[in-house]
């Protein structure tokens, strides 16, 4: 069965200062990866996506994943916050284990200070 | 132009009383699901339908009915609520079932009280 494990469930940082949002996930088979941004009062919205070819993915607003296969592992990093990508992020990983189910991570609270 | 549009945005109602949540997206998508999100923001699959035919039903009780008039509906029946269902359901649909992203509407927050 899949499963994700996203190891942080707050991380405080301060604006402009690096970030790094771990996730790991467990599946037997080829999965895809995903990150999912909530800000506040909002429904879920892709950030970024792996589904085959390069391990290392973009987002346009300046995020990025790496998908490590030995470490079973897609952090989500940013080298410089905003006070705007205070948000909830979940990682999400599909497959077809588990019967076409997306499961998602618990979430990682980011907060940016000022 | 909104997507995934469910309605209503809130919802507040009493224990035991009987409320639809309702869910449509104009993108054409094949795929479309019911997910819960609790105080912790826990989010958990509840139903996932692929054109119109149930293929995932999670460990949900059955006062939870889904109904999928159409592709590009999805609605949500809570019979009998209780204090413990009051969360936030999302709407969402996809392309496909596995390896495409999923679109969330905005959310509905349900309170039972």
């Amino acid at each position: 069965a899949q499963s994700v494990t996203q190891l942080d469930s707050q991380v405080p940082v301060f604006e402009e200062a690096p970030v790094e949002l771990r996730c790991n996930y467990s599946s037997s088979v080829s999965v895809y990866l995903f990150w999912y941004v909530q800000y506040p009062n909002q429904g879920l919205q892709l950030l970024l996506k792996y589904l085959s070819g390069s391990t290392l993915v973009e987002s346009i607003n300046g995020f990025e994943a790496e998908f490590n296969k030995s470490q079973t592992s897609f952090h989500l990093r940013k080298p410089s916050v905003h006070i705007s990508d205070t948000a909830e992020y979940f990682c999400a990983v599909s497959g077809h284990t588990g019967g076409f189910k997306t499961i998602f991570g618990a979430g990682t609270r980011l907060f940016v200070k000022a | 132009d909104t997507a995934v549009s469910q309605t209503p945005k809130y919802l507040v109602t009493q224990m035991g009383n009987d409320k639809s949540i309702k869910c449509e997206q104009n993108l054409g998508h094949d795929t479309m699901y019911w997910y819960k999100q609790d105080s912790k923001k826990f989010l958990k699959i509840m139903f996932s339908y692929n054109n119109k035919e149930l293929i995932i039903n999670e460990t949900v009780p059955n006062r939870f009915s889904p109904k999928s008039p159409d592709k590009a509906h999805l609605n949500l029946h809570i019979n009998s609520l209780e204090l413990g269902d009051s969360a936030v359901y999302f709407c969402a649909s996809s392309q496909q079932t596995v390896n495409t992203e999923a679109f969330f509407g905005q959310g509905t927050r349900l309170t039972v009280v």
